[in-house]
């Protein structure tokens, strides 16, 4: 299994810019979830998904959109993107254990995205 | 609201000498904790989960304790390779499948 890939690794953008950052699983998961990562501010949950065709926000969702028509992908777009964006991005995925609705199934993340909007 | 904190915030130790990493946390109902490794330049790898206080994992040189407050990751005789930034993050039940981070220590081992 290739597990959680991300690409592009690396992206620059301009102000204004839209772009999308793929993620992909191979491993079966029905969650997925976008994480930013900014210094001192640790890894936080931008949106998250518990199945193809199921969303939901997260804790910074402003600025961005998702969408679930696979269980494999799960892709996070920018539509106008600001230097407030610049960021490190990672996807993760698990197994949702039919434990009622709480996923306490481990998350495994992707390599990671790095986006520096200008 | 659901909080994790980690401390220290950065950690130097000498080759083999063993020291631990705390990670308090503040949460409704605790669904899982858990502990990843993070590499520069690359995503959270993880390395353990714990589901309720008492409970204890290992791992080669790690081990990780849960209590109802908090969470420690004790490194034994750490070798260079050790060295990392250490998450903790927690999962609440009012929060359906949402991670909540600390801000992570990084560790540093000198040979």
């Amino acid at each position: 299994n290739a597990g959680v890939t991300q690409t592009p690794k690396f992206q620059v953008l301009k102000t204004g810019q839209s772009m999308t950052l793929q993620c992909a699983q191979d491993m079966n998961h029905e969650y997925m979830s976008w994480y930013r990562q900014d210094p001192g501010m640790g890894l936080r949950l931008i949106h998250y998904s518990v199945g193809a065709g199921i969303t939901d926000q997260g804790e910074v969702p402003n600025g961005y959109n998702v969408s679930r028509s696979t269980t494999e992908d799960f892709p996070l777009r920018l539509l106008s993107a600001a230097p407030s964006q610049t960021s490190v991005y990672f996807c993760a995925s698990s197994y949702s254990r039919k434990a009622g609705p709480f996923n306490t199934d481990t998350q495994y993340f992707g390599p990671g995205t790095r986006l520096t909007v200008l | 609201e659901d909080q994790v904190t980690q401390s220290p915030e950065a950690l130097r130790l000498q080759e083999g000498e063993s020291s631990s990493l705390n990670c308090s946390y503040t949460v409704s109902g605790l669904r899982g904790l858990f502990w990843y490794r993070q590499d520069p330049g690359k995503g959270p790898e993880f390395l353990f989960t714990l589901y309720s206080a008492g409970e204890e994992k290992e791992k080669e040189r790690l081990k990780a304790t849960l209590t109802k407050k908090e969470s420690f990751l004790h490194i034994t005789a750490p070798k260079p390779e050790d060295s990392a930034t250490y998450l903790c993050a927690v999962l609440g039940s009012s929060n359906t499948g949402k991670l909540i981070f600390g801000q992570g220590t990084t560790l540093q081992v000198k040979p």
